[in-house]
């Protein structure tokens, strides 16, 4: 099956810093990629999906300056968390969709980026 | 906002029982995904159901869905230790939105 991959796999910052989360698809060319949250013991909740060449699409309640996301070519999108804060700290997971062949296009998941905001 | 419920929260059964997790959905959906997830690891793709199916198997798996009560269960028969994960439902319209999910404790 497709890859993608995070990097980093974790990371510690320091409160009012940024911090750049890499998601890469590895075999297949993404036009859509997505970008989920997810704390400890909760489910994943979509932050953003994002679209090669153009803006991403924030969902309701996430921060679009705080959660920078750029899709500059297909098989990479990166979020930058800004300024971050101790309540940042999540477990980051971005996907990609592979829009190749007749459907459903799967998303594939990568293995997520824990972020520690001291 | 989240789309799916899913219950049981938490389940803990013995090595070789069954263990079945329901989830339910909101708006209309073109398929069903169930994905399982070890503590602090990313996402296992299980199984997908087209909306036009009732019914999928796959290995140990089996996963229902009722397209007029918006639900859709996952059932793994004969479980191992090695089940022991959270298991997510994920419904799809445009986008890919996850349920709370069923934290799963398989015992030796």
């Amino acid at each position: 099956g497709a890859v993608v991959s995070q990097h980093p796999s974790r990371v510690i910052c320091k409160s009012g810093t940024s911090v750049k989360i890499e998601c890469r698809s590895l075999d297949f060319q993404a036009t859509t990629m997505f970008w989920y949250r997810q704390f400890p013991k909760q489910s994943l909740m979509l932050m953003a999906t994002s679209n090669e060449g153009s803006k991403a699409t924030y969902e309701q309640g996430v921060e679009k300056d705080k959660f920078l996301i750029n899709h500059a070519s297909l098989t990479l999108s990166t979020l930058t968390v800004t300024s971050a804060h101790p309540e940042d700290s999540s477990f980051y997971i971005c996907s990609a969709r592979d829009h190749t062949g007749p459907g459903p296009y799967e998303q594939y998941f990568g293995p997520g980026t824990r972020l520690t905001v001291t | 906002s989240q789309q799916g419920e899913e219950d049981p929260q938490a389940l803990s059964i013995q090595e070789g029982e069954n263990a079945t997790m329901n989830c339910s959905y909101k708006t209309s959906i073109n398929n069903l995904q169930w994905y399982r997830q070890n503590s602090g690891r990313g996402l296992v793709h299980l199984i997908l159901i087209r909306s036009n199916e009732r019914e999928k198997h796959s290995g140990r798996l089996r996963v229902t869905l009722d397209t007029s009560k918006k639900s859709s269960s996952l059932l793994i028969t004969a479980s191992r230790a090695a089940d022991t994960a959270s298991y997510f439902c994920a419904s799809k319209g445009g986008k890919l939105i996850f349920g709370q999910g069923t934290e799963l404790s398989v015992k030796p």
